[in-house]
């Protein structure tokens, strides 16, 4: 158990609609990270937070955004979904703002848009 | 830019044999971390080592073992004695905190599979 909480485990939705993705580092942790993860574009970085700022922002659609709350849990909202959107969806935590060490990751959130 | 790739997209081996995982990376930075990680069939994503660019030592842990050779910017990982348990998709990540936008970068993954 890597301490890092990802709801739901699975989700499935229609093309069109948006969902939220919610994740909970481990507790101490301020850095919070997600990737995308399909079969044809492997381990994508999205976005990154660091006690609440954005940090650094990858390949991340405009359709999608995230934020992280005081509390420091993250979510990421994904709009207008389509097929390609299908993927398994990780969120990982640090203590650090920069990656120095091991990032720890959830178990991942699968979406699979119909 | 950094980058990692690892040439081997699928591995199949016979249980008990040493398969070694390839992994070449790309930076400018003098300062950068090496990273592997497994992914089991359950899908999560387990650490496995991190190695930074100042320590070339070669680690091993049981049946495990990595070698890091700044030479020829690779850091490729041995399984000794393959077991199906062994069966993942294992994944060869970089960081350079110095710079890049992305944090930590993977590469496209191999899949090990050990046939009993």
């Amino acid at each position: 158990d890597s301490g890092v909480t990802q709801t739901p485990k699975h989700l499935i939705t229609a093309t069109g609609q948006r969902v939220t993705l919610r994740c909970s580092p481990r507790s101490g942790d301020l850095s919070v990270y997600w990737y995308q993860q399909s079969l044809d574009q492997g381990l994508q970085f999205l976005i990154h937070y660091y006690n609440g700022e954005e940090r650094a922002k990858g390949n991340i659609l405009e359709r999608f955004s995230a934020q992280q709350f005081p509390d420091l849990h993250s979510e990421l909202n994904l709009s207008s979904l389509e097929l390609g959107d299908s993927a398994l969806y990780f969120c990982a935590s640090s203590v650090a703002g920069r990656v120095t060490g091991e990032l720890f990751f959830g178990e991942g959130s699968r979406l699979t848009v119909l | 830019a950094q980058k990692v790739t690892q040439a081997q997209t699928e591995i199949s081996v016979v249980e008990k044999e040493d398969v070694t995982l390839d992994c070449v990376y790309e930076t400018r930075d003098t300062t950068y971390y090496l990273f592997w990680y497994k992914q089991p069939p359950s899908g999560e994503l387990v650490f496995l080592i991190r190695r930074n660019s100042f320590d070339e030592q070669n680690e091993i842990s049981g049946r495990y073992s990595w070698n890091f050779q700044k030479s020829t910017s690779s850091f490729n990982f041995t399984i000794t004695a393959s077991q199906v348990v062994d069966s993942a998709v294992y994944f060869c990540a970089l960081s350079a905190p110095n710079s890049g936008n992305t944090p930590l970068v993977f590469g496209k993954g191999t899949r090990l599979s050990v046939i009993a």
